[in-house]
């Protein structure tokens, strides 16, 4: 089955900096890539995903990009603020919908 | 409703007892997942309803634990003679398969302590 890994674990930025999480899968057959967010006492929030016929997708302050032949993607988040620490979750499937594979996660702290 | 509802949002209970968890999905939504998530740690899959499909139960932890999804609504998730290492939060999230823009929205939880 789908395995994803996550990296770092636990990451500490300036507010300003930017943020990068990386998620590297197994299942060359996964094409949809969602990244949840969950604050403290919540529940996860899908705040950006990919599909496999694109490479970055941007939102905002967020963005994803995603290589499909060395099977890793990736979040990164610009001018971080307070409001953006939380514990961050890639996962992977192979179709929007379908069964996810959660990465383990990676608690962000952005220092004022 | 407008979201997933789980209840209770709480629950203790002692070693040994049974318990049952309930998520009511969104309205129409077609596909009904079961996660668990113990303190400080990941997203682990428990159980995945789809339609009129045979459920995917390939990540239930032992036979104690069991799911139902009565008319393709409602779900209950059973954990029976419950063990301290059953401790966590448990995660309903609901999905629209038909339409691939929404992914998953979750409920808010049931957390279960076994004291």
């Amino acid at each position: 089955g789908e395995n994803v890994e996550q990296h770092p674990s636990t990451l500490s930025v300036q507010e300003g900096d930017s943020a990068v999480i990386k998620c590297t899968y197994s299942d060359s057959a996964s094409n949809y890539f969602p990244w949840y967010k969950q604050e403290l006492g919540k529940r996860p929030q899908l705040i950006i995903d990919i599909r496999s016929n694109v490479g970055e997708k941007k939102d905002q302050r967020i963005a994803v990009t995603l290589n499909k032949t060395a099977k890793h993607f990736s979040l990164h988040i610009t001018e971080t603020q307070p409001e953006d620490s939380a514990v961050y979750f890639c996962a992977a499937s192979i179709a929007a919908g379908n069964k996810l594979t959660f990465g383990g996660g990676t608690r962000v702290l952005v220092k004022p | 409703g407008a979201g997933v509802s789980q209840s209770p949002s709480n629950k203790v209970t002692e070693k040994g007892k049974d318990v049952e968890l309930r998520c009511d999905p969104i309205s129409g939504h077609t596909a009904l997942y079961w996660y668990r998530q113990s303190l400080g740690q990941g997203l682990e899959f428990l159980i995945y309803f789809q339609g009129n499909s045979a459920p995917d139960k390939s990540g239930l932890p032992s036979d104690r634990f069991s799911a139902e999804r009565t008319g393709g609504s409602v779900s209950t998730l059973t954990i029976q003679r419950t063990q301290q290492e059953d401790s966590a939060v448990y995660l309903c999230a609901s999905s629209l398969v038909a339409d691939s823009s929404y992914g998953y929205t979750f409920g808010s939880g049931t957390r279960l302590t076994v004291v």
